[in-house]
């Protein structure tokens, strides 16, 4: 079974600065796919990053990017340049790689970004 | 952008009562899923459906729950007599792996409470 582990139930950074959300996963697949999910306020899952077990490259979009270690099983988060839209809820998942296969969320990091 | 819409956004329906939500997925989406929350809980897998069934469930999703695509577009998620317990945010999502992407693209949700 796949399990997906956030243990920061809450963070908080200053506007502009830089921050890491941590995701640590358990699984015995080789190739699979990682998310981060943000959820603002209205609770709308919007997608932030993917990446792809097999690529050794982190993803980056603009702002946001990844530091995949798959050895450990590490999928951490990194939001720089901070804006106060970052505040939400951010959700790691996890998918395994073939077909129609369903996401395994962790709890969730809160996010404040604090101006 | 194509996106995934929901109906109705919130749905109050006294305990014992059948709700049917409703999803209008990406139009050229082939794989469609539903997922739940329960409020303050990360987002659990509900069902996954492909070409006209269920590809996969969850212990979740028993025989109180039924999924259906009516015609070329809408996909629904019934459940037949509600409890307590099924208050939750319900979302709706949609991929298509064949285009080598396998990002799920979420709707924004609809609230069910039980009363």
């Amino acid at each position: 079974a796949q399990t997906v582990t956030q243990s920061q139930p809450e963070m908080s950074v200053q506007e502009a600065e830089t921050v890491t959300l941590s995701c640590t996963y358990d699984t015995s697949e080789n190739n699979y796919y990682l998310f981060w999910y943000k959820q603002p306020p209205s609770r709308q899952m919007i997608l932030v990053i993917r990446q792809e077990a097999y690529k050794q490259q982190n993803a980056t979009e603009n702002r946001f990017s990844v530091n995949f270690q798959k050895a450990a099983k590490s999928f951490s988060l990194k939001i720089s340049d901070s804006q106060l839209g970052d505040t939400a809820m951010y959700f790691c998942a996890f998918m395994k790689h073939a077909g129609a296969n369903n996401l395994f969320f962790g709890t969730g990091t809160r996010l404040t970004v604090i101006p | 952008e194509p996106e995934v819409t929901q109906t109705p956004s919130h749905q109050v329906t006294q305990m014992g009562q059948e709700v049917i939500l409703r999803c209008v997925p990406i139009s050229n989406h082939l794989y469609f899923y539903w997922y739940r929350q329960i409020l303050g809980q990360k987002v659990e897998f509900l069902v996954s459906f492909y070409n006209n069934e269920i590809s996969e469930k969850s212990e979740i999703f028993d025989d109180q729950f039924s999924v259906e695509r009516p015609d070329g577009s809408n996909f629904t998620l019934k459940i037949r007599s509600t409890k307590l317990e099924d208050s939750a945010m319900y979302f709706c999502a949609s991929s298509n792996p064949g285009t080598g992407s396998y990002e799920q693209y979420f709707g924004p949700g609809t609230r069910l409470t039980v009363t």
